[in-house]
């Protein structure tokens, strides 16, 4: 079956760096995508990754390793308003989207 | 205006009711799709709607019916639902059918007694 594994909940202090982990196994690859949720709120879109290596987008960057079905999210310089639910999804040979559970980041002073 | 909108956003109904849940797009997207979210769990894919025409239905028991009267709207029609089914149910868009970036509303959380 097709799965794609991250971390429940993590916790990170205001102004560090965090890094959310997604590893996946799904029938093909066609892409990478993370999303942000707000608690009450939509899913927001952060990246897209199809090849390896990482993008970056401001404070936040997003890393792809296809053979070892790794991807992560890194977060810089944490500010409270990071604290939401981050969102793992692979788009596989279907084009369907296969999604992770979701990480819940909580932010502390 | 919100690209997604969903209403309503909060849905209580007991479990012989028939209520619906509808969502209206902004962004001229070709496919629309209805998700469930449970805590904890992955988005379920419900529905999928391209150009009007239902093109995916991901074993959804008939007690929920999609209704796509045009490319901008999207209805989902609640009948004897379980308790089982309380959840956020989330409306998105995407320009094509196969998604890159899917656009989100901010869901309808319903509750069956």
């Amino acid at each position: 079956g097709q799965n794609i594994d991250q971390p429940t909940e993590m916790t990170a202090t205001e102004g560090a760096i965090v890094q959310i982990n997604c590893t996946y196994q799904t029938s093909g690859f066609n892409g990478l995508f993370w999303y942000q949720q707000h608690a009450g709120e939509a899913p927001t879109f952060l990246s897209y990754n199809v090849l390896d290596g990482l993008e970056e987008k401001g404070r936040f960057s997003s890393f792809l390793s296809r053979s070892k079905g790794y991807s992560y999210l890194l977060l810089k310089e944490l500010q409270m308003k990071d604290s939401a639910s981050y969102l793992c999804a692979v788009r596989d040979s279907n084009y369907q989207l296969i999604w992770g559970a979701g990480t819940k980041l909580i932010i502390k002073p | 205006e919100t690209g997604v909108t969903q209403t309503p956003r909060h849905l209580v109904m007991g479990m012989t009711n028939k209520k619906s849940l509808k969502c209206e797009q902004h962004l001229g997207h070709n496919a629309m799709y209805w998700y469930k979210q449970s805590a904890k769990k992955p988005l379920e894919l419900m529905f999928v709607y391209s150009l009007e025409e239902r093109v995916e239905n991901n074993s959804v028991p008939s007690r929920f019916s999609p209704e796509c009267p045009n490319s901008s709207h999207l209805f989902l029609h609640l009948h004897t639902l379980q308790p089982e089914d309380s959840a956020l149910y989330l409306c998105a868009s995407s320009q094509t059918l196969e998604p890159g970036e899917l656009f989100f509303g901010e869901g309808s959380r319903l509750t069956v007694l």
